[in-house]
């Protein structure tokens, strides 16, 4: 079975710095790997998703994140972060070719002027 | 942006009543699915929908839920006698394919449950 571990429970930075959201991942299968990010009172929103195709992918609003194979990680960075960045982020892997994602238990990222 | 609606928002509801979580997947798609977040822990498959009949359930989806597509937009979720413990955030998802690798899940933005 496909599972995620988010390492930080909560990720706290300073407005204009780098962000780093760590995952690792287990899989029995070629995994699908995505990031979800869920603002207060909001839905899950798909920052960006690896399917197997080129190992770094990019996302929505400046994300991207890393497929590294031989580390079963799949961190999320940002080169610069921005107040409205401040959320809760879901690194998430999908079963193979099922129908369920697994969540992990997600990362609190705080933005400080 | 086409959206998965979700209503209501807030629900509160007394112990051993039944309740209805109603949501309106993006209208293309093909699959649905029903995700639940209690408070503090991760957000767990519940369910998945096609072509008028459950795909795939988790362990969590016991005998007292169940889902339907009563029309051609609504799908709902049913449970029939609430606990206590089924306070939590539920989340109704759509996409266009299964396991969607291409575009994704669409995700709602919730409806939190409070059984009293």
């Amino acid at each position: 079975a496909q599972s995620v571990t988010q390492l930080d429970s909560h990720v706290s930075v300073s407005e204009g710095t780098p962000v780093l959201l760590r995952c690792n991942y287990s899989s029995s299968y070629s995994p699908s790997l995505f990031w979800y990010v869920q603002h207060p009172n909001k839905g899950l929103q798909l920052l960006l998703k690896y399917t197997s195709a080129a190992t770094l992918v990019k996302g929505i609003n400046g994300f991207e994140a890393e497929f590294k194979k031989s580390e079963t990680s799949f961190h999320l960075t940002k080169p610069s972060a921005h107040m409205s960045d401040a959320a809760e982020y879901f690194c998430v892997v999908s079963d193979h070719d099922g129908y369920a994602l697994n969540f992990g238990k997600g990362t609190s990222l705080l933005v400080t002027p | 942006e086409p959206e998965v609606t979700q209503t209501p928002s807030h629900q509160v509801t007394q112990m051993g009543q039944e309740v209805i979580l109603r949501c309106v997947p993006i209208s293309n798609h093909l699959y649905f699915y029903w995700y639940r977040q209690i408070l503090g822990q991760k957000v767990e498959f519940l369910v998945s929908f096609y072509n008028n009949e459950i795909s795939e359930k988790s362990e969590i989806f016991d005998d007292q839920f169940s889902v339907e597509r009563p029309d051609g937009s609504n799908f709902t979720l049913k449970i029939r006698s609430t606990k206590l413990e089924d306070s939590a955030m539920y989340f109704c998802a759509s996409s266009l394919t299964a396991g969607d690798r291409t575009y994704g899940y669409t995700f709602g933005s919730g409806t939190r449950l409070t059984v009293v």
